[in-house]
């Protein structure tokens, strides 16, 4: 299975700050990457995929990058309600999908 | 709205067998893949299981293989997973999600799925 690592595992920010979060494959997996943000107790939420596509209705303060291995989110500028945990996941080819360990957004 | 609804999570005994369910709505549901997803408890994501539009192709994570059956009836429009041998290894709350994958060059890539869609999850527990 391809391994998918987030860092940092748990960030500290302001409203207003900007936050970028990254997520590495073991291999590479072209553009075949996925954001989901998850509130306490609530199911996933899908954010971007394909790297850099923006699901409809998500705020365009959200924004993707990358390919290969080597991938980012960037919260331009940090909401309320943007404090969750941020998970990224792999769908290059059926060779088991696989999401990273996530990254926790907290308010300093 | 599209709307997914699981049902059937509780307590099972270790080595107990679980169904669960998940009634989906909103849109047509055979024209898409489906997938289960569970989450250990404050732990992250691990894809468990999915099964193409038609229900002809069905995957599975090496965790739960041969001992996970996923299936779906269209004429219903609901998912379903069948638990065996359960462990306690298996306790998580478990999300059954849509599934779309990408096509490059009129290639579409069936098994490699993310998720646009999700239920609210049904919590299965296994212990004595």
């Amino acid at each position: 299975d391809i391994q998918m690592t987030q860092s940092p595992s748990t960030l500290s920010a302001s409203v207003g700050d900007r936050v970028t979060i990254t997520c590495r494959a073991s291999q590479s997996i072209s553009s075949w990457l996925a954001w989901y943000q998850q509130k306490l107790g609530k199911a996933p939420k899908l954010l971007i995929y394909k790297a850099s596509n923006l699901e409809s209705g998500v705020p365009s303060r959200f924004s993707g990058s990358g390919s290969g291995t080597e991938f980012t989110l960037t919260i331009s500028s940090l909401q309320p309600d943007d404090f969750a945990t941020y998970y990224c996941q792999q769908y290059n080819t059926y060779s088991g999908l696989t999401f990273g360990g996530g990254t926790k957004v907290e308010i300093k | 709205e599209v709307q997914l609804l699981e049902s059937g999570g509780g307590l099972v005994q270790p080595g107990g067998s679980l169904r669960l369910s998940c009634a989906a709505s909103g849109f047509t549901f055979s024209n898409y893949a489906m997938s289960w997803v569970r989450q250990a408890p404050g732990k992250g994501l691990e894809w468990v299981s999915a099964i193409s539009g038609s229900g002809g192709s069905t995957y599975y994570a090496d965790s739960v293989k041969g001992r996970f059956t996923i299936s779906r009836d269209n004429s219903k429009n609901t998912l379903y997973l069948q638990m065996n041998s359960l462990r306690a290894e298996d306790t998580a709350v478990h999300y059954c999600a849509r599934a779309l994958t990408h096509c490059t060059n009129g290639v579409c890539y069936s098994g490699a799925y993310y998720f646009d869609y999700w239920g609210q999850g049904t919590l299965v527990t296994v212990s004595s």
